[in-house]
């Protein structure tokens, strides 16, 4: 197990509704990473955040956004919630921003939208 | 586009054969390799990486993988396979200019008993 953890497991939300998902990183780690996973995919990259700055970002709109705190906890917000943002979201901490570093993953918060 | 591909959906094996998980990369450059595993309803785990130097790389659970810088493949093998293997797998690239890890669809690995 890797020391990240995410909150809440599971969610159910209406159409239209907001959601912030949390993630506390591992000890050490600097940088967070978002990623979106839908029924059968891989990973989407979202956004990532290095010493609480926006630091990359994927091809998410911007009712999808993110903070970073000083003890490198995050946070995942989305805005005006539609039935395709169902799917897992997944909080990665990684000890660098560097292409080379691996990224530690939590277990993931599973978005239902009704 | 830079990309991962995972051509195979599902991998069957019995188990104590050896396995293998396809992997090939489209990255302009030097790329960096990831296999990551997900178990049911869990986040993803590292498995191994390919940054430089020895092309032949081990990683963790008995898995290795080769870099095959002419055939840009990067395949998942390990020579005998347990029940608890079965799991999704996923192959992932980063490269200098993006630092940002893309993953390909994943492939689900069965061993049989």
């Amino acid at each position: 197990e890797t020391g990240v953890t995410q909150s809440p497991t599971h969610l159910i939300k209406t159409r239209g509704q907001q959601v912030t998902l949390r993630c506390s990183s591992q000890s050490g780690h600097n940088t967070v990473s978002w990623y979106q996973q839908a029924l059968g995919q891989g990973p989407q990259f979202i956004f990532q955040y290095y010493r609480e700055e926006e630091n990359g970002r994927g091809n998410f709109p911007p009712r999808f956004s993110g903070l970073q705190f000083p003890n490198y906890s995050s946070e995942l917000n989305v805005n005006a919630l539609e039935l395709d943002d169902s799917a897992l979201y997944l909080c990665a901490s990684s000890p660098g921003q560097g292409s080379e570093d691996t990224q530690y993953f939590g277990p993931g918060t599973r978005l239902t939208v009704l | 586009a830079q990309s991962v591909a995972q051509p195979e959906d599902q991998v069957n094996v019995a188990e104590g054969n050896p396995l293998t998980v396809k992997c090939t990369y489209s990255v302009s450059g030097n790329p960096y390799l990831f296999w990551y595993v997900q178990y049911p309803n869990r986040g993803l785990q590292f498995l191994l990486k390919y940054i430089t130097g020895d092309n032949l790389v081990k990683g963790s659970y008995g898995f290795e993988a080769e870099f095959n810088k002419s055939q840009t493949s990067f395949h998942l093998k390990k020579p005998s396979a347990l029940v608890s293997d079965s799991a999704l797998y996923f192959c992932a690239f980063s490269s200098g200019g993006s630092y940002i890890p893309t993953f390909g669809r994943g492939t689900s690995l069965i061993v049989h008993p």
